[in-house]
């Protein structure tokens, strides 16, 4: 199957720093890729729609300039959590789909712990 | 707005045992659902799919059953082995490939 990575696992920042987390389609062209947030026992929300080489689309609710998401390859998505704070430690889950029947398929996730 | 909704937060089987996860969504104009597993700290894993042109979908160990007179949709386990404890999710996709999901069902095995 197709195989998502995302980079870092975990990563613990201080408050007012910003954090980049990259998404990547190892085997395969990714057109579009998601962004989720998922807190604690809770399911998870989609943040945003990327597609290669657009702007992304950003969810009711979602601060896009506090979310920052590049889509600049087939390969390639990164979320930058600007000026972090600690209500912004969650689960981030980024999900890839290529071709149809445009299955996402979701990398592993990456815990933002902000300090 | 739509949402899809799960009825049963925990569940506690016995291994061996079947289980059987509960999802009810209210979109009525959705045509494809999804189940996915999510183990403690990982990504969710995708299970079965089905379409709204089918009642049932069968894969290893796991069947999916849609009724869409009720907006109802589930996910039985056949013979529930501790690897099979996690969360599971069931999603619906929307306009745009985009997914809905719904709140998880967490299932315990018991030894």
């Amino acid at each position: 199957g197709a195989v998502v990575s995302q980079h870092p696992s975990r990563v613990i920042c201080k408050s007012g720093t910003s954090v980049k987390i990259e998404c990547r389609s190892l085997d395969f062209q990714a057109t579009t890729m998601f962004w989720y947030r998922q807190f604690p026992k809770k399911s998870l929300m989609l943040m945003a729609t990327s597609n290669e080489g657009s702007k992304a689309t950003y969810e009711q609710g979602v601060e896009k300039d506090k979310f920052l998401i590049n889509h600049a390859s087939l390969t390639l998505s990164t979320l930058t959590v600007t000026s972090a704070h600690p209500e912004d430690s969650s689960f981030y889950i980024c999900s890839a789909s290529g071709v149809p029947p445009y299955e996402q398929y979701f990398g592993p996730g990456t815990r933002l712990t902000v300090t | 707005g739509e949402s899809v909704g799960l009825h049963l937060p925990t569940l506690s089987v016995q291994e061996g045992d079947n289980s059987i996860i509960n999802c009810a969504y209210s979109n009525s104009a959705s045509d494809y659902f999804i189940w996915y597993k999510q183990e403690s700290g990982k990504g969710p894993q995708f299970i079965i799919d089905i379409r709204s042109n089918m009642d049932k979908r069968q894969g290893q160990r796991v069947t999916v059953l849609l009724n869409k007179t009720v907006k109802h949709l589930s996910l039985q386990i056949a013979a529930t082995q501790p690897g099979d404890s996690a969360v599971y999710f069931c999603a619906e996709k929307a306009a745009g490939n985009k997914l809905t999901f719904g709140g998880g069902t967490r299932v315990l095995v018991k030894p």
